[in-house]
């Protein structure tokens, strides 16, 4: 029971180029969430989604695209690499009461 | 006003000290509530939810002001072990979301 995967754990990105960061759950959870991490700025939600084939915006969501076609995978896509969005991205899913778990985060720094 | 506020710190306790951080949120019909434990370079993890009554986790203590909009969480004799970062994280009632706070950095000193 792996949880929630991450991959990749590292990566470096020129600005303007484009990349899925993945995430998998075998938790059979609905709810799923991507989160970046940024110094002093807490955990910022991009996009979550309450099920397969739904997806909505969080706090942050320009630069970012996701699709939801399985329970288990949450992609995150990023269309156009920029330096602000060098950070830490956090994959995570919702249990019965409302409580999170995080995937081992990847670390983007885009140059 | 941010939905969720903690004091950032960092705290910085001496071992076996008591230690209580606050979280305040602006939405008074938030519903659920948690504390989340991140040590560097790791992810956060759920440490306890928050629930109306206060409660308690061995050495760990939280509680839930509604009138104040505010969870505390309280560590006693506190471990070198507990050096992390403590993220609170409110759901504002209605929402999909979790928001959750800046955090704020502990260290234990020997």
């Amino acid at each position: 029971n792996a949880g929630v995967t991450q991959t990749p754990k590292f990566q470096v990105l020129k600005t303007g180029q484009s990349m899925t960061l993945q995430c998998a759950q075998d938790m059979n959870h609905e709810y799923m969430s991507w989160y970046r991490q940024d110094p002093g700025m807490g955990l910022r939600l991009i996009h979550y989604s309450v099920g397969a084939g739904i997806t909505d915006q969080g706090e942050v969501p320009n630069g970012y695209n996701v699709s939801r076609s399985t329970t288990e995978d949450f992609p995150l896509r990023l269309l156009s690499a920029a330096p602000s969005q060098t950070s830490v991205y956090f994959c995570a899913t919702e249990g019965a009461f409302y409580e999170q778990y995080f995937g081992p985060g990847t670390r983007l720094t885009v140059t | 006003r941010k939905e969720v506020e903690q004091d950032p710190g960092p705290f910085n306790v001496p071992e076996g000290a008591t230690v209580a951080f606050n979280c305040t949120y602006s939405n008074s019909a938030s519903q659920s509530f948690f504390w989340y434990r991140q040590d560097c370079r790791k992810e956060p993890k759920l440490l306890m939810s928050v629930y109306s009554s206060g409660n308690e986790d061995g050495r760990f203590t939280a509680q839930l002001n509604r009138a104040s909009q505010y969870i505390s969480l309280l560590i006693r004799d506190s471990k070198l072990s507990d050096s992390a970062t403590y993220l609170c994280a409110v759901t504002p009632r209605g929402a999909q979301k979790l928001v959750f706070g800046q955090g704020t950095r502990l260290t234990i000193n020997p």
